[in-house]
């Protein structure tokens, strides 16, 4: 597995207003995922993140709500922008160390927008 | 539309007996599957990882695969409560980094 840390655990926030969310690895990883998941769902895949290049967002999730940055191969960022109460959920990275597919969790930002 | 199937429970079992956890999913082309295990107000963590058809067993863990029926399952034998968590099945396709989780079984093992 991987030793993964998220910051900040938990945060609350004012409406209109971004947090950033960091996720850093204890060694090198190619990729890089970060996910939500809302009370009572599962989880929610919002971008793919690969050091040296753009992210990758799915469906329903665009660059300017949420970037992300990948500066090197233990690092990431999430920043949720311009904030409303809907955005209130769990924030995970998790990471793929390359063996089969194998993704570890980060413990997860708890986000409350008021 | 990639889809993972889960019954979202609650599954409810007795302390000893063996839980049955049932997924089936969408994509033929589907390689590699996974069971994660959620406790409230933790994050996922990876229990087990299956990529052939047949039984895969772990401690009192066993994940099995049948890929002509798009099914995999996860079996726990004689289940503690400290089991009691809600099951993630994912799938990862063939040719992509990413994975598909279904919406996950509460599991609750009752005392």
């Amino acid at each position: 597995s991987a030793v993964i840390s998220q910051k900040p655990s938990r945060d609350i926030c004012q409406r209109g207003t971004s947090l950033t969310i960091q996720c850093q690895v204890d060694s090198q990883v190619t990729m890089m995922f970060w996910y939500r998941q809302q009370p009572g769902q599962s989880l929610t895949l919002i971008a793919t993140a690969n050091q040296g290049s753009e992210a990758t967002y799915e469906s329903g999730f665009v660059i300017d709500k949420f970037p992300i940055s990948r500066p090197n191969l233990t690092f990431s960022t999430l920043t949720v922008s311009n904030m409303s109460p809907e955005d209130s959920s769990i924030y995970l990275c998790s990471v793929d160390r390359g063996r089969s597919n194998e993704q570890f969790f980060g413990p997860g930002t708890r986000l409350t927008v008021l | 539309q990639k889809e993972v199937e889960q019954n979202s429970g609650p599954l409810s079992v007795p302390e000893g007996a063996i839980a049955s956890l049932n997924c089936t999913y969408s994509d033929r082309v589907s390689q590699s599957f996974f069971w994660y295990r959620q406790y409230s107000g933790k994050s996922p963590e990876l229990i087990m990882s299956i990529y052939s058809n047949g039984d895969k067993e772990d401690g009192r863990f066993t994940a099995q695969l049948n890929k002509a029926s798009q099914y995999v399952s996860l079996l726990i034998r004689d289940s503690q409560p400290s089991d009691s968590a809600t099951y993630l099945c994912a799938v990862n396709i063939k040719g992509d980094d990413k994975i598909i989780f279904g919406k996950g079984t509460r599991l609750h093992i009752l005392p």
